[in-house]
């Protein structure tokens, strides 16, 4: 079984402020994605990343994945109240289609 | 492109009654859509794999009889709770997976139903 650990859980921070998401696992992923969900929506695919060692960009929101395909992180810069939200980490491992997803984080930036 | 919609957005329903929840992708053929339940704040627990024209997949601990899933084409999957009771109250999410002309899979989701069991 494959797990993803995601961290932190919670992420309470003022605006402007930079934060980093991690996700880390024991397994290699041919691919992971970033999902940022508000409440009462569906996950929106922010990015997915692929190639060992890439990093990839989005305005603020910078991601990137490990040179093993084991972990991934999710740094945003100058963080705003429109940030808010469930970040979701998910790997595709060996179930090919079937998503592996991180706990999530909390993500509150206050004005 | 790669839009998924589910309808309805929520339901609310008697104990007992059965509701049937539709996942199509608007755009796209999917090769595979996929069931979540998702508990307040928490991240997505996946239910079943469903692919059209098959038997779908059930996750550990998840009741087939209870939660059944048809996958009538490649645009269309449905779920039906059958004899639905409080504790199946929840965030039911379904996907779909894209992957002609990738050579990766990703999921896009739709927007989400809410079932409230009275």
């Amino acid at each position: 079984t494959q797990l993803l650990e995601q961290s932190p859980q919670f992420l309470s921070i003022q605006e402007g402020e930079n934060l980093t998401v991690y996700c880390n696992s024991s397994s290699v992923f041919s691919s992971l994605q970033w999902y940022r969900q508000e409440p009462g929506e569906g996950p929106v695919l922010l990015v997915t990343v692929v190639t060992g060692g890439e990093v990839k960009k989005l305005k603020r929101l910078t991601f990137q994945f490990g040179d093993a395909r084991k972990d991934s992180s999710l740094h945003i810069t100058a963080a705003q109240p429109g940030d808010t939200g469930l970040y979701l980490c998910a790997g595709d491992g060996t179930s090919y289609g079937k998503l592996t997803f991180g706990q999530g984080t909390i993500l509150t930036v206050h004005p | 492109g790669a839009v998924v919609s589910q309808h309805p957005s929520w339901v609310i329903c008697k104990s007992g009654t059965s509701v049937k929840i539709e996942c199509r992708s608007l755009d796209f053929q999917a090769t595979t859509m996929f069931w979540y339940r998702q508990f307040p704040k928490q991240s997505l627990m996946l239910m079943a794999t469903s692919n059209e024209g098959s038997k779908a997949t059930y996750e550990q601990g998840v009741e087939k009889d209870k939660f059944l899933i048809n996958h009538a084409s490649l645009t269309l999957s449905t779920l039906t709770v059958t004899s639905a009771h409080p504790e199946d109250s929840s965030f039911y999410i379904c996907s779909a997976s894209l992957l002609e002309g990738r050579s990766y899979n990703e999921q896009f989701f739709g927007p989400g139903t809410r079932l409230t069991v009275l």
